[in-house]
């Protein structure tokens, strides 16, 4: 069954650190990747996303992913993080239905708390 | 410029009753979806919707029924409520060809509990 995985449930930061979230798929065809952050109390808004092309993608707010399909993989970086990058981030990956349809799959989400 | 709108944004409701939560959309978008969203759970599909009278069961559609009369209208149900469904409901909605989710628009959540 596809699935997808986000390995860091919990992350703690200073400022100005680097961040560098996992998210890994598993589905060997063609995907639609997504990065969606979550402030808290707010509703999901999209960070970056990817469909086909250079595999380096940047975002909104300083934040890029690779995509790297030998292995699967869609990570999110950030080079130096502030405390108003403090949320929780969820990886989307759009497996084929069996209509065909793109249908997206949420990571289970990445806590990050960012230390001023 | 409204985009995904959702109602109520908190209920309280006993176990046993039913309710109807809305999510209206004005972008025009074919697909509409529902989610629930639990702690340590992520979001997780309840059932979507590719275009208008369409409707397909996702992850956990145990519980729920949904209707797409309308395009811009996506109602999710709850015919009697439980404790476990107690959690955030968030709506959203994409343009989508059949090979690529061009990405979501989510609404801001209803949170329901139920007791």
């Amino acid at each position: 069954a596809q699935s997808v995985s986000q390995h860091n449930h919990h992350v703690i930061l200073s400022e100005a650190a680097s961040l560098e979230l996992g998210c890994n798929y598993s589905y060997g065809g063609t995907v639609n990747l997504f990065w969606y952050v979550q402030y808290p109390g707010q509703h999901l808004q999209l960070l970056l996303k990817y469909f086909s092309g250079d595999p380096l993608v940047k975002g909104i707010k300083g934040f890029e992913a690779e995509f790297i399909k030998s292995k699967f993989s869609f990570n999110l970086r950030k080079p130096s993080v502030q405390w108003s990058d403090t949320a929780e981030y969820f990886c989307a990956v759009c497996f084929p239905s069996s209509g065909g349809s793109y249908i997206p799959t949420f990571g289970r989400g990445t806590s990050l708390i960012v230390h001023p | 410029n409204a985009g995904v709108t959702q109602t109520p944004k908190f209920r309280v409701l006993k176990t046993g009753q039913s309710m109807t939560l809305l999510c209206a959309q004005d972008m025009n978008h074919e697909y509409m979806y529902w989610y629930r969203q639990d702690p340590g759970m992520g979001l997780r599909l309840i059932h979507y919707s590719v275009g208008e009278g369409t409707t397909a069961k996702g992850e956990v559609p145990d519980g729920y029924n949904v209707s797409r009369l309308k395009k811009q209208n996506f109602l999710l149900g709850l015919e009697s409520a439980a404790p476990s469904q107690t959690s955030v409901y968030f709506c959203a909605s994409s343009y989508s060809d059949r090979a690529v989710n061009y990405g979501y628009t989510f609404g801001s959540g209803t949170r329901l509990t139920v007791v």
